[in-house]
């Protein structure tokens, strides 16, 4: 099926352990991007991509790392992880010039 | 920096009532607003997007209105339906960046 799929869907981290989230779309989007998503607020954007090779950093990118070494993949890195990245993080992308995202389900990160 | 807020934060209606969520937003430089649907424990489906030169757009029972200069939007929900709940987000597109800036939701409930 079509769409954005994100691995893992949940993950249980300890403070200083590193982990990268996976983000595949199989619909040739050009653009991808990721959010945390905290209780009470928004979703807020962390790195984005405008297309393979290229990333850029978004509203709250500190203690993430991204790549985007295939057109299909963004990956996004937590080298040490800390207890306030404990949220759940979206991947989703859109074709250039066109507006309207495909998300993914969602990554449930728990860091302790 | 462009904020983006929606009042309630919670809302609880009987079943085929009709509703209307808020949407406002600091900067009216927009280039367009979209409204999502968020289920528990999925990611976002997007609704409806409404360009920053439209008034409004439908899409069968959902009605989204865009006021630019006052920095206002609603999503007007027709007869409402238990299978309407769930948390509706909106988000502006905005800035030379053209990131997208979501409200932090309304979580409707509908009761049958």
């Amino acid at each position: 099926n079509a769409g954005v799929t994100q691995t893992p869907k949940f993950r249980v981290l300890k403070t200083g352990q590193s982990m990268t989230l996976l983000c595949a779309q199989d619909m040739n989007h050009e653009y991808m991007y990721w959010y945390r998503q905290d209780p009470g607020m928004g979703l807020r954007l962390i790195h984005y991509s405008v297309g393979e090779g290229t990333t850029a950093k978004g509203e709250v990118p500190d203690g993430y790392n991204v790549s985007r070494l295939k057109k299909q993949n963004f990956l996004l890195g937590l080298e040490s992880a800390a207890p306030s990245q404990t949220s759940v993080y979206f991947c989703a992308s859109h074709f250039a010039g066109a507006n309207v995202l495909t998300f993914g389900a969602g990554s449930r990160l728990t860091v302790l | 920096k462009q904020e983006v807020t929606q009042i309630p934060a919670a809302l609880s209606v009987p079943e085929g009532e009709n509703l209307v969520l808020n949407c406002s937003f600091t900067d009216s430089a927009i280039y367009n607003l979209q409204w999502f649907r968020q289920d528990p424990g999925k990611g976002l489906t997007s609704l409806l997007l409404i360009q920053s030169s439209q008034r409004e757009q439908t899409s069968g029972r959902l009605n989204a209105s865009l006021d630019k200069s006052s920095g206002r939007s609603t999503l007007y929900i027709a007869a409402s339906q238990p299978g309407d709940s769930a948390t509706y987000l909106c988000a502006v597109l905005s800035g030379s960046a053209r990131q997208l800036t979501f409200g932090s939701g309304t979580q409707l409930t509908v009761l049958p």
